[in-house]
């Protein structure tokens, strides 16, 4: 296991679509965080599991939005009826078990969304 | 409400110089600071940490320095090398982990 995977890298749809993207932490981090990223700003906290548990969202996780981590391993994020505003860098990071301030959290390389 | 903030968008050395990257945070209950650096394209990658019963933590060319009182912390990067060419962030958490990150710094390290 080389690291923190997502899938797609890039997604372009319309607005009003649905997308949904992918995450695969390093194995055996049972901790799982997802992040918005924009243009010229650093990322922005949006949820976190522990293991299958969704314990924190972000109030910028609106209801369009919804994660899943069915298993305990990977996870989803769906962005229903998607608006341009919703353009930007999705990222994926996982850290390992320990104290839960303590851990440095390893990150994917994205995925970037373009809303038409 | 920007809970923690880097004020400089941009830094540009000389190879061989030392670099000096700054963040400022508002919020006294955070307890563990980070940085990270980011390619394009890339996500980001861990650097250093610093816990905040500490107020120096070095790696290598990368040391970390963290005034409480002031809510301030710093990475040293000596001697900087065009390949720290990045955007760097700095980050900050508390309780459940999740990370508040700075706006970032763009460090050009000029040959």
């Amino acid at each position: 296991d080389t690291g923190v995977s997502q899938d797609p890298r890039h997604k372009i749809t319309k607005r009003g679509q649905n997308v949904t993207f992918r995450c695969d932490p390093i194995s055996e981090h049972n901790r799982l965080y997802w992040y918005r990223q924009t243009l010229g700003q650093g990322p922005e906290f949006l949820t976190y599991f522990q293991n299958e548990a969704q314990l924190e969202k972000s109030r910028l996780l609106s209801d369009r939005f919804s994660a899943e981590r069915p298993k305990g391993s990977f996870s989803t994020l769906e962005i229903q009826r998607t608006e341009q505003g919703d353009s930007a860098m999705y990222l994926c990071a996982s850290s390992p078990r320990g104290p839960s301030s303590y851990n440095e959290q390893f990150f994917g390389p994205g995925t970037r969304l373009t809303v038409l | 409400d920007q809970q923690v903030k880097q004020n400089s968008p941009s830094l540009s050395v000389q190879e061989g110089r030392i670099s000096i990257l700054n963040c400022d945070y508002t919020n006294s209950m955070f307890d563990y600071f980070l940085w990270y650096k980011k390619y394009p394209a890339e996500g980001p990658t861990f650097l250093i940490s610093i816990s905040s019963i500490k107020d120096k933590n070095e790696d290598g060319r990368f040391t970390v320095f963290l005034n409480k009182s002031a809510k301030h912390l710093s990475l040293h990067i000596v001697p900087s090398q065009p390949g720290d060419s990045a955007v760097y962030f700095c980050a900050a958490s508390q309780d459940t982990g999740k990370l508040i990150f700075g706006q970032g710094t763009t460090l050009q390290v000029k040959p």
